[in-house]
Protein backbone atom coordinates (compact mmCIF):
# COMPACT_ATOMS: atom_id res chain seq x y z
CA UNK A 1 0.00 0.00 0.00
CA UNK A 2 3.16 2.40 -0.19
CA UNK A 3 2.00 5.60 -1.20
CA UNK A 4 -1.84 5.44 -1.58
CA UNK A 5 -4.20 6.28 0.95
CA UNK A 6 -7.96 5.59 1.35
CA UNK A 7 -10.28 7.43 3.45
CA UNK A 8 -12.52 7.07 5.03
CA UNK A 9 -11.30 2.94 5.78
CA UNK A 10 -14.94 2.10 6.47
CA UNK A 11 -18.59 4.18 5.98
CA UNK A 12 -22.11 3.50 6.83
CA UNK A 13 -24.60 5.02 4.91
CA UNK A 14 -28.29 5.53 4.17
CA UNK A 15 -30.05 4.32 0.97
CA UNK A 16 -29.91 7.69 -1.00
CA UNK A 17 -26.94 9.63 0.74
CA UNK A 18 -23.70 10.65 -1.48
CA UNK A 19 -20.68 10.81 -0.31
CA UNK A 20 -16.76 11.10 -1.83
CA UNK A 21 -14.59 8.28 -1.05
CA UNK A 22 -10.93 9.52 -1.11
CA UNK A 23 -7.62 8.64 -2.82
CA UNK A 24 -4.57 9.89 -3.18
CA UNK A 25 -1.14 9.30 -3.75
CA UNK A 26 2.44 10.79 -3.48
CA UNK A 27 4.61 8.61 -6.10
CA UNK A 28 3.21 10.92 -8.99
CA UNK A 29 2.39 7.50 -11.18
CA UNK A 30 -0.13 9.05 -14.26
CA UNK A 31 -2.50 5.98 -14.02
CA UNK A 32 -5.30 5.85 -10.88
CA UNK A 33 -8.23 3.48 -10.76
CA UNK A 34 -11.08 2.26 -8.56
CA UNK A 35 -12.60 -0.76 -8.31
CA UNK A 36 -15.13 -2.51 -6.08
CA UNK A 37 -14.51 -6.01 -4.43
CA UNK A 38 -17.69 -7.83 -3.69
CA UNK A 39 -17.45 -11.12 -1.60
CA UNK A 40 -16.81 -14.36 -3.35
CA UNK A 41 -15.82 -11.86 -6.07
CA UNK A 42 -12.86 -10.68 -8.21
CA UNK A 43 -12.06 -6.61 -8.39
CA UNK A 44 -14.65 -4.81 -10.72
CA UNK A 45 -12.85 -2.25 -12.43
CA UNK A 46 -15.29 1.61 -12.05
CA UNK A 47 -13.52 4.18 -13.64
CA UNK A 48 -9.60 5.07 -13.69
CA UNK A 49 -7.81 7.85 -15.19
CA UNK A 50 -4.78 8.11 -16.91
CA UNK A 51 -3.88 11.49 -15.70
CA UNK A 52 -5.30 14.67 -14.67
CA UNK A 53 -7.63 15.64 -16.71
CA UNK A 54 -8.98 12.38 -17.89
CA UNK A 55 -10.96 10.08 -16.83
CA UNK A 56 -13.03 7.09 -18.21
CA UNK A 57 -15.42 4.43 -17.57
CA UNK A 58 -14.54 0.94 -16.11
CA UNK A 59 -16.43 -2.24 -16.09
CA UNK A 60 -19.07 -1.25 -13.27
CA UNK A 61 -19.17 2.54 -13.33
CA UNK A 62 -23.15 3.30 -13.12
CA UNK A 63 -23.77 5.32 -9.82
CA UNK A 64 -20.26 6.46 -9.75
CA UNK A 65 -17.95 9.86 -10.59
CA UNK A 66 -15.24 10.74 -10.97
CA UNK A 67 -12.72 13.44 -11.77
CA UNK A 68 -8.45 13.93 -11.88
CA UNK A 69 -8.14 17.77 -11.34
CA UNK A 70 -4.65 16.70 -10.13
CA UNK A 71 -2.11 13.76 -10.19
CA UNK A 72 -1.87 13.51 -6.77
CA UNK A 73 -6.31 12.92 -6.10
CA UNK A 74 -8.86 10.99 -7.52
CA UNK A 75 -12.42 10.75 -5.79
CA UNK A 76 -14.64 8.58 -6.38
CA UNK A 77 -18.37 9.80 -5.67
CA UNK A 78 -21.95 7.59 -5.17
CA UNK A 79 -24.49 10.08 -5.93
CA UNK A 80 -27.37 8.66 -4.45
CA UNK A 81 -25.92 5.23 -2.41
CA UNK A 82 -27.88 2.16 -3.11
CA UNK A 83 -27.59 -1.30 -0.83
CA UNK A 84 -26.06 -2.82 -4.28
CA UNK A 85 -22.62 -0.30 -3.38
CA UNK A 86 -22.06 -2.04 -0.36
CA UNK A 87 -18.74 -3.48 -1.35
CA UNK A 88 -15.02 -2.91 -0.34
CA UNK A 89 -13.56 0.14 -2.75
CA UNK A 90 -9.68 -0.17 -3.47
CA UNK A 91 -7.59 2.32 -5.15
CA UNK A 92 -4.90 1.86 -7.18
CA UNK A 93 -2.21 3.34 -8.83
CA UNK A 94 0.38 2.44 -11.65
CA UNK A 95 2.88 4.40 -13.77
CA UNK A 96 4.97 2.84 -17.19
CA UNK A 97 8.64 2.06 -16.52
CA UNK A 98 10.11 1.24 -19.47
CA UNK A 99 8.09 -1.46 -20.89
CA UNK A 100 7.05 -2.67 -17.38
CA UNK A 101 4.27 -0.98 -14.93
CA UNK A 102 4.84 -0.36 -11.67
CA UNK A 103 1.44 -0.70 -9.68
CA UNK A 104 0.22 -0.33 -6.02
CA UNK A 105 -3.06 -0.75 -4.72
CA UNK A 106 -4.56 1.07 -1.20
CA UNK A 107 -5.75 -0.48 1.88
CA UNK A 108 -9.39 0.10 1.11
CA UNK A 109 -12.57 1.26 2.01
CA UNK A 110 -15.40 -0.70 3.52
CA UNK A 111 -18.81 0.62 2.79
CA UNK A 112 -22.01 -0.15 3.56
CA UNK A 113 -25.57 0.78 2.64
CA UNK A 114 -28.36 -0.09 4.64
CA UNK B 1 -10.96 -9.94 8.67
CA UNK B 2 -11.94 -9.33 5.10
CA UNK B 3 -14.75 -11.59 3.55
CA UNK B 4 -13.33 -11.55 -0.21
CA UNK B 5 -12.73 -15.32 -1.66
CA UNK B 6 -15.72 -16.81 0.20
CA UNK B 7 -16.58 -19.10 -2.92
CA UNK B 8 -13.66 -18.68 -4.83
CA UNK B 9 -12.38 -22.12 -6.18
CA UNK B 10 -9.35 -23.40 -3.80
CA UNK B 11 -6.53 -24.95 -4.36
CA UNK B 12 -4.26 -26.90 -1.35
CA UNK B 13 -0.84 -27.35 -1.18
CA UNK B 14 1.32 -29.18 1.26
CA UNK B 15 4.07 -27.10 2.39
CA UNK B 16 7.63 -27.23 0.43
CA UNK B 17 5.69 -28.44 -2.89
CA UNK B 18 5.65 -26.35 -5.80
CA UNK B 19 2.02 -24.49 -6.74
CA UNK B 20 0.22 -23.73 -9.98
CA UNK B 21 -2.50 -21.42 -10.50
CA UNK B 22 -4.11 -21.33 -13.39
CA UNK B 23 -6.25 -18.52 -15.31
CA UNK B 24 -8.10 -18.43 -18.71
CA UNK B 25 -8.22 -14.48 -19.98
CA UNK B 26 -11.10 -13.12 -22.04
CA UNK B 27 -9.26 -10.39 -24.52
CA UNK B 28 -7.34 -12.10 -27.58
CA UNK B 29 -5.85 -8.63 -27.94
CA UNK B 30 -4.56 -8.51 -24.48
CA UNK B 31 -0.89 -7.51 -24.65
CA UNK B 32 -0.09 -7.20 -20.98
CA UNK B 33 -0.76 -9.53 -17.79
CA UNK B 34 -0.35 -9.12 -13.98
CA UNK B 35 -0.79 -11.68 -11.04
CA UNK B 36 -1.75 -10.26 -7.75
CA UNK B 37 -1.93 -11.52 -3.86
CA UNK B 38 -4.39 -10.35 -1.69
CA UNK B 39 -4.65 -11.20 1.93
CA UNK B 40 -7.22 -11.04 4.19
CA UNK B 41 -8.12 -7.47 5.12
CA UNK B 42 -5.54 -6.08 2.38
CA UNK B 43 -5.42 -5.03 -0.88
CA UNK B 44 -4.29 -6.42 -3.77
CA UNK B 45 -0.34 -7.09 -4.26
CA UNK B 46 1.57 -7.09 -7.52
CA UNK B 47 3.42 -10.24 -8.22
CA UNK B 48 4.58 -10.61 -11.42
CA UNK B 49 3.92 -9.44 -14.62
CA UNK B 50 4.42 -10.40 -18.65
CA UNK B 51 4.09 -9.03 -22.12
CA UNK B 52 2.09 -10.76 -25.14
CA UNK B 53 5.56 -11.21 -26.74
CA UNK B 54 6.63 -13.53 -24.42
CA UNK B 55 5.81 -17.07 -23.04
CA UNK B 56 7.41 -16.89 -19.64
CA UNK B 57 9.01 -14.65 -16.67
CA UNK B 58 10.50 -15.42 -13.98
CA UNK B 59 10.69 -13.65 -10.26
CA UNK B 60 11.56 -14.24 -7.06
CA UNK B 61 10.45 -17.86 -6.78
CA UNK B 62 7.38 -17.69 -9.06
CA UNK B 63 7.23 -17.84 -13.27
CA UNK B 64 4.45 -17.02 -14.81
CA UNK B 65 3.55 -18.36 -18.19
CA UNK B 66 1.58 -17.40 -21.40
CA UNK B 67 -0.47 -19.65 -23.36
CA UNK B 68 -1.67 -17.11 -26.43
CA UNK B 69 -3.24 -19.99 -28.60
CA UNK B 70 -5.71 -21.01 -25.84
CA UNK B 71 -5.49 -17.66 -23.84
CA UNK B 72 -4.34 -19.17 -20.52
CA UNK B 73 -1.85 -17.52 -18.16
CA UNK B 74 0.00 -19.69 -15.07
CA UNK B 75 1.39 -18.87 -11.94
CA UNK B 76 3.72 -21.42 -10.63
CA UNK B 77 4.98 -21.09 -6.84
CA UNK B 78 8.45 -22.61 -6.08
CA UNK B 79 8.89 -24.35 -2.38
CA UNK B 80 5.24 -22.96 -1.24
CA UNK B 81 5.30 -21.58 2.27
CA UNK B 82 2.36 -20.48 4.27
CA UNK B 83 2.42 -16.72 3.84
CA UNK B 84 1.68 -17.81 0.29
CA UNK B 85 -1.64 -18.59 1.67
CA UNK B 86 -3.31 -16.17 -0.28
CA UNK B 87 -6.10 -15.54 -2.69
CA UNK B 88 -4.61 -14.72 -6.21
CA UNK B 89 -5.78 -13.15 -9.41
CA UNK B 90 -5.12 -12.86 -12.59
CA UNK B 91 -5.16 -9.46 -14.45
CA UNK B 92 -5.42 -8.54 -18.06
CA UNK B 93 -5.16 -5.21 -20.12
CA UNK B 94 -7.85 -5.19 -22.15
CA UNK B 95 -6.38 -2.16 -24.06
CA UNK B 96 -5.84 1.66 -23.50
CA UNK B 97 -4.80 0.91 -20.13
CA UNK B 98 -7.66 -0.88 -18.74
CA UNK B 99 -6.73 -3.75 -16.40
CA UNK B 100 -9.35 -6.22 -15.47
CA UNK B 101 -9.34 -8.71 -13.06
CA UNK B 102 -10.10 -12.24 -13.48
CA UNK B 103 -11.78 -14.91 -10.76
CA UNK B 104 -9.46 -15.38 -7.77
CA UNK B 105 -7.98 -19.00 -6.69
CA UNK B 106 -7.23 -19.41 -3.05
CA UNK B 107 -4.26 -21.05 -1.85
CA UNK B 108 -4.47 -22.88 1.41
CA UNK B 109 -1.73 -24.66 2.64
CA UNK B 110 -1.34 -27.87 4.22
CA UNK B 111 1.14 -28.42 6.99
Amino acid sequence: NAGVTQTPKFQVLKTGQSMTLQCAQDMNHEYMSWYRQDPGMGLRLIHYSVGAGITDQGEVPNGYNVSRSTTEDFPLRLLSAAPSQTSVYFCAISAARGEWYEQYFGPGTRLTVT
Amino acid sequence: GESVGLHLPTLSVQEGDNSIINCAYSNSASDYFIWYKQESGKGPQFIIDIRSNMDKRQGQRVTVLLNKTVKHLSLQIAATQPGDSAVYFCAENIGDDKIIFGKGTRLHILP
